[in-house]
């Protein structure tokens, strides 16, 4: 049974320019959340899709959008990157609701050079 | 705004002692989820208390939800270096039990054998 798996697992980019991540989650699971962990902390919602659209959104700006598409994966893309852009970005699957817990990906590493 | 906090931040133990990380929430929770994350690892789901008061034992690992739902603690016993990590609580936004979850900043664990 596979895991969450999420693509690239490094990227190095530069100010202004345009990332996407991508999300594939567990088998069964439909629903799909974004998160933004820095250095030192704990991870911070950016946003979680079902049924192919965003159901809520975390405090972060509109430069962060995202996709879910019919076979439940995900993108994250990020807009006119900023150095505080660098983290490390988790997605995380569910059924519905998220009633048993989330299973997380192993991340993307993104660093705005 | 709904608020998670952990206490200590940082825990240096020797191995065989035992271990406990806190957790506050500002607003009463549905539930209460624990994740470890290893260094340079992902998150990973340990458990979810949903009863006030509960408690729930894995192995070396005790988990209590408090009588008012606003506060939990994990407790290892006889900690080994295989313990070693971060540990988060993490609960869901508002009274629901879907989408955001808040993460609290986290406990490290460091075991000297």
């Amino acid at each position: 049974d596979a895991g969450v798996t999420q693509s690239p697992t490094h990227l190095i980019k530069t100010r202004g320019q345009q990332v996407t991540l991508r999300c594939s989650p567990k088998s069964g699971h439909d629903t799909v959340s974004w998160y933004q962990q820095a250095l030192g902390q704990g991870p911070q919602f950016i946003f979680q899709y079902y049924e192919e659209e965003e159901r809520q959104r975390g405090n972060f700006p509109d430069r962060f959008s995202g996709h879910q598409f019919p076979n439940y994966s995900s993108e994250l893309n990020v807009n006119a990157l900023l150095l505080g852009d660098s983290a490390l970005y988790l997605c995380a699957s569910s059924l519905a609701g998220g009633t048993y817990g989330y299973t997380f990906g192993s991340g993307t590493r993104l660093t705005v050079v | 705004g709904q608020q998670v906090m952990q206490i200590p931040q940082y825990q240096h133990v020797q191995e065989g002692e035992d271990f406990t990380t806190y957790c506050n929430s500002s607003t009463t929770l549905s539930n209460i989820q624990w994740y470890k994350q290893r260094p340079g690892g992902h998150p990973v789901f340990l458990i979810q208390l949903v009863k006030s008061g509960e408690v729930k034992k894995q192995k070396r690992l005790t988990f209590q939800f408090g009588e008012a739902k606003k506060n939990s603690s994990l407790h290892i016993t006889a900690t080994q270096t295989t313990d070693v990590g971060t540990y988060f609580c993490a609960g869901p936004r508002g009274s629901g039990n879907t989408g955001k979850l808040i993460f609290g900043q986290g406990t490290t664990l460091q075991v000297k054998p």
